[in-house]
């Protein structure tokens, strides 16, 4: 056990359609990460918060993603008018140096 | 992008031998991390290594870290089916961010 839980775990959308994922970890660290991962490919970095402040996004984050992190405690990545490119696992991680990882919501976009 | 990269992509072994696995990278880095992913349990940390060690371990797990040569070794001894799985390394430098690299598929037969 991780100490992160991630809602939902599948996702299946039609192309155009919004979704939102949500991410809990159990304890409040300070730092809490979004990766997005492809088959055959390590987890890419998205984003991350300390505490409530998103402080750095990576490029891979177009205008279509945004995530918040209202209370320092669990966080939501919304994806607006999805596209088939966006299809991947959607995973959370909390801690600072060691990253601790949840299961992931794996989204497949029709 | 991707700053680290592994080394060799797939790697299949009987159990009870062991299995190294590298890691190269471009940056410097503040510490470099292991993980390891298989379908049923996510990512899971296992080893973080600072830039000033040369070597920690951690059970059946060995790791170098070379700064002059950018790059890091993993190596599990005796291994067992269940080692099956990606392992990925990730590089972290001032802010760490973890970048990963694309992994190293270990297949190890009974």
């Amino acid at each position: 056990d991780t100490g992160v839980s991630q809602n939902p775990r599948h996702k299946i959308t039609k192309r155009g359609q919004n979704v939102t994922f949500r991410c809990d970890p159990i304890s409040e660290h300070n730092r809490l990460y979004w990766y997005r991962q492809t088959l055959g490919q390590g987890p890419e970095f998205l984003t991350y918060f300390q505490n409530e402040a998103q402080l750095e996004k990576s490029r891979l984050l177009s205008d279509r993603f945004s995530a918040e992190r209202p209370k320092g405690s669990f966080s939501t990545l919304e994806i607006q008018r999805t596209e088939q490119g966006d299809s991947a696992m959607y995973l959370c991680a909390h801690n600072r140096s060691t990253q601790y990882f949840g299961p992931g919501t794996r989204l497949t976009v029709l | 992008s991707q700053q680290g990269e592994e080394d060799p992509q797939a790697l299949s072994i009987q159990e009870g031998e062991n299995a190294t696995m590298n890691c190269s990278y471009k940056t410097s880095i503040n510490n470099l991390q292991w993980y390891r992913q298989n379908s049923g349990r996510g990512l899971v940390h296992l080893i973080l290594i600072r830039s000033n060690e040369r070597e920690k371990h951690s059970g059946r797990l060995r790791v170098t870290l070379d700064t002059s040569k950018k790059s890091s070794s993993l190596l599990i001894t005796a291994s067992r089916a269940a080692d099956t799985a990606s392992y990925f390394c990730a590089t972290a430098g001032g802010s760490y961010i973890p970048t990963f690299g694309r992994g190293t598929s270990l297949i190890v037969h009974p």
